[in-house]
């Protein structure tokens, strides 16, 4: 069954500093790559995703992934952080067989002025 | 346009109660999902319907969680006898179609077993 792992449950940074966060997925079979982002109090909504061709993904907010196949990773990235960028952030997987999309645990990103 | 929404937005009963959760999709939209989100658990899936297809339990925890959708629109959760590990929030949300299609969130419904 498929997997994900987020290994970091909490990032701190200042802002404009850039941020990695951290996703892995279990199988090598084709996939399809989100990630979801929850502001306080508010619903999760799409950030970006992957479903075939260029490994780079942008997304909203200055977001962007990039796709690893060989070591079946999905790390999201910014350049430059900012406030409101204080979230949870939910990587998730579903693979071409199924329609369900399995989540990651999340990463907390506290964004400090 | 109207978005996923859910109520109640806040649930307090007691362990042995039944309870039951609402989820509105988005209109037109033939995908529902629930999901249940624990602290520190990220998002656990657990039914999934599409169009008039049989739904996809296999996320189901126990026999006392149930869920329906009437009409292809409009879904319920039901939990029957809570227990206090049943304590979470419970999210809905819904695509127009199947998976890659994005999946759009409601707001959950917070339920706590006393």
């Amino acid at each position: 069954a498929q997997s994900v792992t987020q290994l970091d449950s909490q990032v701190p940074v200042f802002e404009e500093a850039p941020v990695e966060l951290r996703c892995n997925y279990s199988s090598s079979v084709s996939v399809y790559l989100f990630w979801y982002v929850q502001y306080p109090n508010q619903g999760l909504q799409l950030l970006l995703k992957y479903l075939s061709g260029s490994t780079l993904v942008k997304g909203i907010n200055g977001f962007e992934a990039e796709f690893n196949k060989s070591q079946t990773s999905f790390h999201l990235r910014k350049p430059s952080v900012h406030i409101s960028d204080t979230a949870e952030y939910f990587c998730a997987v579903s693979d071409r067989n199924t329609d369900k999309l399995i989540f990651g645990t999340g990463t907390r990103l506290q964004v400090f002025p | 346009g109207a978005g996923v929404s859910q109520s109640p937005s806040n649930k307090v009963t007691e362990k042995g109660k039944d309870v039951e959760l609402r989820c509105d999709p988005i209109s037109g939209h033939t995908a529902l999902y629930w999901y249940r989100q624990s602290l520190g658990q990220g998002l656990e899936f657990l039914i999934y319907f599409q169009g008039n297809s049989a739904p996809d339990k296999s996320g189901l925890p126990s026999d006392r969680f149930s869920a329906e959708r009437t009409g292809g629109s409009v879904s319920t959760l039901t939990i029957q006898r809570t227990q206090q590990e049943d304590s979470a929030v419970y999210l809905c949300a819904s695509s127009l179609v199947r998976v890659p299609e994005t999946q759009y969130f409601g707001p959950g419904t917070r339920l706590l077993v006393l």
